[in-house]
């Protein structure tokens, strides 16, 4: 079993949806969650950044972290074409080396 | 955050040549990595870099590969050497500014070995 899961897609939603992406892990040592963007060829951008189990909102995204389901969630609202992108959720224990999962692809559709 | 500036964006090289990546940050920060990232696939981390020590590299990368340097906290170049077609892929270079257990990521240089 791999240490972080993520379907990759793709997923395509119409303009104005609600988005969930989720990973699941296996390595009950994760402390810290954070997702993060890419576009096509261009670099990750930290997206949302979670410590331990909870909710963090950020405007139209939604960082979720359940512990004790070793599963992680980002919601977009009120989707935007902008949003279209490869979405990576990432993992650490603290002052150790993420572990990234594989991506989700999106497309949100004008 | 911090602000990160690779070079080259993008490259194609012949087999058998090889390429430095430069990547510079806008402040100074301690921990440095190198990523890659394969077509499709997820990031991989080749290598930490440590100002004034030598570059920690993951299972499965080589220094004789993928000889990096960190001659200051603003500094790291990532070599790929002696390229084959199997090392296409982007070269990311990011860093953990400190703030907390999480890092931030250049542009990345993509790389074509042809």
């Amino acid at each position: 079993q791999k240490e972080v899961e993520q379907d990759p897609g793709p997923l395509s939603v119409p303009e104005g949806a609600i988005v969930s992406l989720n990973c699941t892990y296996s390595n009950s040592a994760f402390q810290y969650f954070m997702w993060y963007r890419q576009y096509s060829r261009k670099g990750p951008e930290l997206l949302m950044y979670t410590y331990s189990s909870g909710n963090k909102e950020d405007g139209r995204f939604t960082a979720q972290v359940d512990k004790s389901s070793k599963y992680i969630s980002l919601f977009i609202r009120d989707s935007q074409p902008s949003d279209s992108a490869t979405y990576l959720c990432a993992m650490s224990k603290g002052n150790t080396p993420l572990v990234f999962g594989k991506g989700t692809r999106l497309s949100v559709i004008a | 955050s911090a602000v990160i500036s690779q070079k080259p964006s993008r490259d194609i090289c012949q087999r058998g040549t090889s390429l430095t990546i430069q990547c510079q940050v806008d402040s100074q920060v301690t921990m440095m990595f190198w990523y890659r990232q394969q077509p499709g696939q997820s990031l991989t981390l080749i290598a930490t870099a440590n100002q004034g020590s030598e570059a920690t590299y993951e299972s499965g990368f080589v220094i004789d590969k993928f000889p990096i340097s960190r001659p200051n906290l603003t500094f790291s170049t990532l070599t790929v050497s002696n390229m084959s077609p199997e090392d296409s892929s982007i070269y990311l270079c990011s860093v953990d500014p400190g703030a907390g257990n999480t890092i931030y990521f250049g542009e990345g240089s993509w790389l074509t070995v042809v």
